[in-house]
This record gives structure tokens, sequence and C-alpha cells, in this order.
């Protein structure tokens, strides 16, 4: 089974901080996916990336960039902490099942305060 | 714009059944997909559904209407293990996914 990891469960933060979210997966897929997840809300997609060094935004990327140096290490970086970028922070991968579906596998989430 | 609606929470008795209904509209259509998240965990994947009709795993069937934008998931011999929030997401014709801000089912014993 693909194995997606984060990090850090919890963090919390103060305003202005830098803040780096990191996600590591283990089955050599290329595309990587950050997305965050609100009350009330469907997952937003903030970045994605295709293949090392390889970056495209998403739905909501303002406030937000990331770093893929590495195939397995896809980094979200927040420059500069704001009280709503509290969220939940989810990383997923996707691989292809027998009917071509690119499921999408997640990490178990980074839940972020900033204060 | 794109717009996925389910309802925002159901409850339903263990043993008995449930079908949790997602309606869409999107920029073309690429396939829809159920996820299971139980609190504090990460989505899981349930089900895929390109064309339309039923598809079954086990106590889960998930069904598809193209022409009406509308899938739901059903789910059988409810359990308390169950009790999660169940994810629609649809992908549209630029292969992206669209999320539905899912359905939270809670299960009496």
């Amino acid at each position: 089974d693909v194995k997606v990891t984060q990090s850090s469960r919890y963090l919390v933060k103060r305003t202005g901080e830098k803040v780096f979210l990191e996600c590591v997966q283990d089955m050599d897929h290329e595309n990587m996916f950050w997305y965050r997840q609100d009350p009330g809300l469907g997952l937003r997609l903030i970045y994605f990336s295709y293949d090392v060094k390889m970056k495209e935004k998403g739905d909501i990327p303002e406030g937000y960039s990331v770093s893929r140096e590495k195939k397995e290490r896809f980094s979200l970086i927040l420059e500069s902490a704001s009280t709503n970028q509290t969220s939940m922070y989810l990383c997923a991968t996707t691989g292809r099942d027998l009917g071509g579906a690119n499921v999408l596998t997640f990490g178990a989430g980074s839940r972020l305060t900033v204060l | 714009g794109q717009n996925i609606d389910q309802p925002t929470e159901m409850t339903a008795t263990e043993g008995a059944i449930v079908q949790i209904n997602c309606t869409y509209q999107t920029s073309g259509f690429n396939g829809l997909f159920w996820y299971q998240q139980h609190a504090g965990e990460a989505p899981t994947f349930l089900s895929y559904n390109v064309l339309d009709g039923l598809e079954e795993k086990g106590r889960f069937s998930s069904f598809l209407s193209r022409s009406k934008g509308y899938s739901y998931l059903l789910l059988k011999e409810l359990q308390m293990k169950d009790s999660a929030s169940y994810l629609c997401a649809v992908r549209d014709s630029n292969y992206q996914l669209i999320w539905g801000a899912g359905t939270k089912l809670i299960i009496k014993p």
C-alpha cells in the first residue's frame, strides 16, 4: 500500500511565522497535492506537482508556496502565517487502480492553528 | 460555477440501510468518487463511477446517473464503525477534482 506521511499532526504557530509542512510518499508516484479542509467546505486544492521541480497553482494558492526537490517529498510553505490559514492540511498522491481512476491516497493531515 | 451538493448530516440505526445522495453541476465529467473520512483521519477511497449504473463492493454500493448529475452511496448492514464523513468528488473536463463538503453519518445503536 502507498504510504503518505505528513511530518506534523498538530502545529501551533504565531501570526507572521514561517511554517513548513512536509509530506513524503513511498511509492515513486509523480503526482502530489496539497489540500486544505475547513468545516462546511469541500477540499480545496492549494498546489500540485507532476514531477520534481514542477509545481502548478490550484484553486487557492495565495499565501502559500511549495517545493518539490525530490520525487518523494512535497513541502507546503506558509511564508508569513495568518489566522485565516488555521486549517487542516492534507497531502495526497495519485496512483492508478485497475479501472484507471487515479485514486488519491491521503496523508493523515496536519492541523495548523495560527494565533 | 461548479457545484457539488450533499446533505450535511444524516443519522441511521445500526443494522439498517442508508443512502447518501450527491448531485453535481460541473464543467464536463470524467468520473465520480466517494471517500470515507473518520474524524481526525485521512479520507480513504471507497468507490469510483464513470459509467451509469451501480457498482457494488461488499456492504457499500455506488450509483451514477450522468444525465441527472446524480450519484448515491448505499451502505447496508450498518455498523458503528461506519460513523464517518462521506465525501463526494467529481473530476471535471480538465481532470480537476471538485469536492462536496461531505456528509457526516451518525450511527445509533
